[in-house]
């Protein structure tokens, strides 16, 4: 699987945007970029996934760069329960179901 | 929906006892996941079904490790000697099917320490 680079850690002030960032230059054409997060004490869960356009829903909204080499997971307005570690992970259309998992970003919400 | 549903949801056992986890996916999903997660090695995958079918398991540590799913509504992941290293967090995950376009959906996991 293709490998992606977030930072360790990213501090975020409550009800303010956030813009977690991904890096993803080896991204092959059949690589899907889905975007999991882990709050604590709990198992993962899905956030987002894209191939080439931006893409909105209830959580968040991920912005690929024109390029794909990049993308950018951002949460409109941060709440406290907004605090996890968030994973960039890339899964090939080809590749029968692996759910390859990074260290993430963790991310720090304070009031 | 209640989710994807594991017990128990801590385990304690002595090191050389048979640990038994279980997992029941969401009702309709075709694929079933069973992660790891330790501080040092992060979320890990063990194996995957596919319709009740082993498709990967090149993630299972050792001999020791085990995994069965004999219906669509029920997995075990099975340790046999438990040993210290063992100790972790165990998830349990399934998704509609195994293509890219969807989601997983994770249990709440067992913690599991082996003294």
């Amino acid at each position: 699987d293709a490998k992606t680079t977030q930072p360790n850690s990213m501090e975020s002030n409550e009800e303010e945007p956030v813009h977690l960032p991904c890096n993803h230059s080896t991204i092959s054409g059949t690589d899907y970029i889905h975007w999991y997060r882990q709050l604590p004490s709990q198992g993962p869960e899905y956030v987002i996934h894209g191939l080439t356009s931006n893409v909105n829903n209830r959580m968040a909204s991920l912005a690929i760069a024109e390029d794909r080499k990049s993308s950018t997971l951002i949460l409109h307005r941060a709440t406290l329960r907004d605090a996890a570690v968030y994973y960039c992970i890339l899964r090939d259309v080809g590749n029968t179901g692996k759910l390859i998992f990074g260290q993430g970003t963790t991310l720090q919400v304070k009031p | 929906d209640a989710g994807v549903i594991q017990s128990p949801r801590h385990e304690v056992t002595e090191m050389g006892q048979e640990v038994t986890l279980r997992c029941k996916p969401i009702s309709g999903h075709n694929s079933l996941f069973w992660y790891r997660q330790t501080m040092m090695r992060g979320l890990e995958l063990l194996i995957y079904f596919n319709n009740n079918v082993p498709i990967d398991d090149s993630g299972m540590p050792e001999d020791r490790f085990s995994a069965k799913m004999p219906n669509a509504s029920f997995s075990t992941l099975k340790i046999q000697p438990s040993e210290p290293r063992d100790s972790a967090v165990y998830f349990c995950a399934s998704s509609l099917t195994t293509g890219v376009g969807y989601g997983y959906t994770f249990g709440s996991g067992t913690r599991l320490t082996v003294v």
